[in-house]
């Protein structure tokens, strides 16, 4: 158990419909990252925040968009979804300094569009 | 980004030892070499990692080239539950700095 929470563990959807995924990080961890893992794509990089504010972005759509609430947890709010868009969506917090750091993951999100 | 290249898969046989090469010529001074596993169905989970020095934990140990441009993780005795995707990334002014680059990683099973 990485201390990481994601729910849902399975979201079933239609296309052009819009999802929310939240996830905690483990306790004392100020970082979030969100990362897709589709069978084409492999895991990607979408977005991070740090303490409530955006710090990265990767090759996130612009149908997608996430925020950090004060109580640290995030959610990833996917809208106008299509068929590409099913994947394994997973968030992680981040311990340690940089380059040294650990990287813990959720046991993801599983998205399946209709 | 420097880059990493790893074999697509290897297979190993139970409580035998097994060695997972990464390649990374292009690595720079400061980058940071960093393994991660993906068990199937789970999400990635950290495994070590290394700068210039060979490091052991209880997991696995990591043995890095002289010239660092390779690396080498080393399970000592492969279990079943040791079958994931293998990833090697690096982490640094030459690497991610921030989020982890995911490459495609070496697929390793287990046989009993």
């Amino acid at each position: 158990d990485s201390g990481v929470t994601q729910t849902p563990k399975h979201l079933i959807t239609a296309t052009g419909q819009r999802v929310t995924l939240r996830c905690s990080p483990r306790s004392g961890d100020l970082s979030v990252y969100w990362y897709q893992q589709s069978l084409d794509q492999g895991l990607q990089f979408l977005i991070q925040y740090y303490n409530g504010e955006e710090r990265a972005k990767g090759n996130i759509l612009e149908r997608f968009s996430a925020q950090q609430f004060p109580d640290l947890h995030s959610e990833l709010n996917l809208s106008s979804l299509e068929l590409g868009d099913s994947a394994l969506y997973f968030c992680a917090s981040r311990s340690g300094t940089a380059y040294t750091d650990t990287q813990y993951f959720g046991p993801g999100t599983r998205l399946t569009v209709l | 980004d420097a880059k990493t290249t790893q074999p697509n898969s290897m297979e190993s046989n139970e409580e035998e030892p097994v060695h997972l090469p990464c390649n990374h010529s292009t690595i720079s001074g400061t980058d940071y070499i960093h393994w991660y596993r993906q068990l199937p169905s789970q999400g990635p989970e950290y495994v070590i990692h290394g700068l210039t020095s060979n490091v052991n934990n209880r997991m696995a140990s990591l043995a890095i080239a002289e010239d660092r441009k390779s690396s080498t993780l080393i399970l000592h005795r492969a279990t079943l539950r040791d079958a994931a995707v293998y990833y090697c990334i690096l982490r640094g002014y030459g690497g991610s700095q921030g989020n982890l680059i995911f490459g495609k990683g070496t697929k390793l099973s287990v046989k009993p």
